[in-house]
């Protein structure tokens, strides 16, 4: 079955470790997005990445960083520079290109990640 | 600024009855409007779109409406059942500047039906 596989469920870190963040999707999707979600919060856009070898930042980009070297991956880096890492982290992904923009999103089923 | 409000944190209804959600928007000119669900530990999972010339949208039990006067979405789910218990998220889509193409989220609404 087509999807998003997000790995691990959960990860626990020690502070001022970086820590990577797998994400694969298999659904041929060209565009692919990072979103932090916090308890009482919405989900906040970190970073997306509308085609291979190209991406931007979103609304919370300080302390992450992100890589798009194939078409099915995009993994998010959780920096020690990020001063509030411990959340749920959602993946998700869409066919959506510059001329159609009302694909949704495909979502995998998040890592939650803890720093101590 | 911009700011996209959901009713209530937690709605809890009984079984067989209508859950209305409300999704609320301000400071933005969204072009698409969608409703996902989530499940405790889980990815939210698209439910409908509904773009700013429909006024309403069904899918089974789901009914979505859409009134850019009011700036407001009212999400129903008909003869509600214990299965229907979530989070339901309302996300904007706005084709304007330097929010284009992105998908802003609500907080969520808690859905609680009981037998």
């Amino acid at each position: 079955d087509g999807g998003i596989t997000q790995s691990p469920k959960y990860l626990f870190r020690k502070e001022g470790q970086n820590v990577t963040l797998s994400c694969e999707q298999n659904l041929n999707h060209d565009a692919m997005y990072w979103y932090r979600q916090d308890p009482g919060q919405g989900l906040r856009l970190i970073y997306y990445s509308q085609i291979v070898n190209d991406f931007q930042k979103g609304d919370i980009a300080e302390g992450y960083s992100v890589s798009r070297e194939k078409k099915e991956s995009f993994p998010l880096t959780v920096t020690s520079a990020q001063k509030n890492p411990t959340a749920f982290y959602l993946c998700a992904s869409s066919s959506r290109q510059a001329s159609s923009y009302n694909s949704p999103l495909h979502f995998g089923n998040g890592t939650r990640l803890t720093v101590t | 600024s911009q700011k996209i409000e959901q009713n209530s944190e937690a709605l809890n209804i009984q079984e067989g009855k209508t859950a209305t959600l409300t999704c609320n928007y301000t400071n933005y000119s969204p072009a698409y409007l969608q409703w996902y669900r989530q499940d405790p530990g889980r990815g939210p999972v698209f439910l409908l779109l509904i773009r700013e010339n429909e006024k309403e949208k069904r899918k089974e039990r789901l009914k979505v409406t859409f009134d850019t006067t009011l700036k407001q979405s009212l999400f129903h789910i008909t003869a509600s059942q214990p299965a229907d218990s979530a989070t339901y998220l309302c996300a904007l889509e706005s084709l304007g500047g330097s929010t284009l193409g992105r998908l802003y989220f609500g907080r969520g609404t808690q859905l609680t039906v009981w037998p």
